[in-house]
């Protein structure tokens, strides 16, 4: 069976810092990634998806970036922290059909 | 108008009634439809999908699909307190693989 792992599960950073968080699948080959932020009480936002390694489409124009080095790595990152990007990050995949499994998500707060 | 609605709630409904869940899209061309039930503090867990006009049932749960009326709903028979959470409709909009969410309706199941 498939499992998707992100981590951290928490993050607490200030503002101005850099960011990297990761995301790998496993029991899957080549599967589409995606990265969305959910902001406190708001819907799931779209930030980018992958179909394949080092192809990235990005949805949301914005500091932050993402790659994808490995089949199924998914990194998103980012230079400097805003406050504006505190929020639950999702890291979800999907095979041939649309239907898109979530990890556990990593919980960030920018102070 | 937004691509994907849904009320938000709370709906709030007895144990062991019927809850009905809600939620129209605007892309005309959309072939797939999702419902993900996130509990508070945790990822979305993809519970239902349906790409036929009709129902679908699984369990307690039964997915109501009319691409006419461009319309889709979530019936969970005999309500738990279990059931108590967020119900996130999602639709696949702008092409293959691209999933809109909804922002939720909060279920409140009462003892």
């Amino acid at each position: 069976s498939q499992t998707i792992h992100q981590w951290p599960a928490t993050l607490v950073q200030p503002v101005g810092s850099p960011l990297s968080l990761e995301c790998t699948v496993e029991g899957t080959s080549n599967p589409n990634l995606y990265w969305y932020r959910q902001a406190a009480g708001r819907g799931l936002q779209l930030l980018f998806y992958s179909v394949g390694i080092g192809q990235i489409s990005s949805e949301v124009p914005q500091n932050l970036s993402a790659s994808r080095p490995q089949d199924r790595q998914f990194i998103l990152s980012s230079k400097k922290l805003l406050l504006s990007d505190s929020g639950f990050y999702l890291c979800a995949w999907s095979a041939i059909k649309d239907e898109q499994y979530f990890g556990p998500g990593t919980r960030l707060t920018v102070t | 108008q937004k691509e994907v609605e849904q009320n938000s709630g709370p709906l709030s409904v007895p144990e062991g009634a019927i809850a009905s869940l809600n939620c129209t899209y605007s892309d005309r061309g959309s072939q797939s439809f999702f419902w993900y039930r996130q509990y508070s503090g945790k990822s979305p867990e993809l519970i239902m999908f349906i790409y036929s006009n009709g129902d679908k049932e699984d369990g307690r749960f039964t997915a109501q699909l009319n691409k006419a009326s461009q319309y889709v709903s979530l019936l969970i028979r005999d309500s738990q307190p279990s059931d108590s959470a967020t119900y996130l409709c999602a639709v696949t909009t702008g092409g293959y693989q691209k999933v809109t969410f909804g922002t939720g309706t909060k279920l409140q199941v009462i003892p």
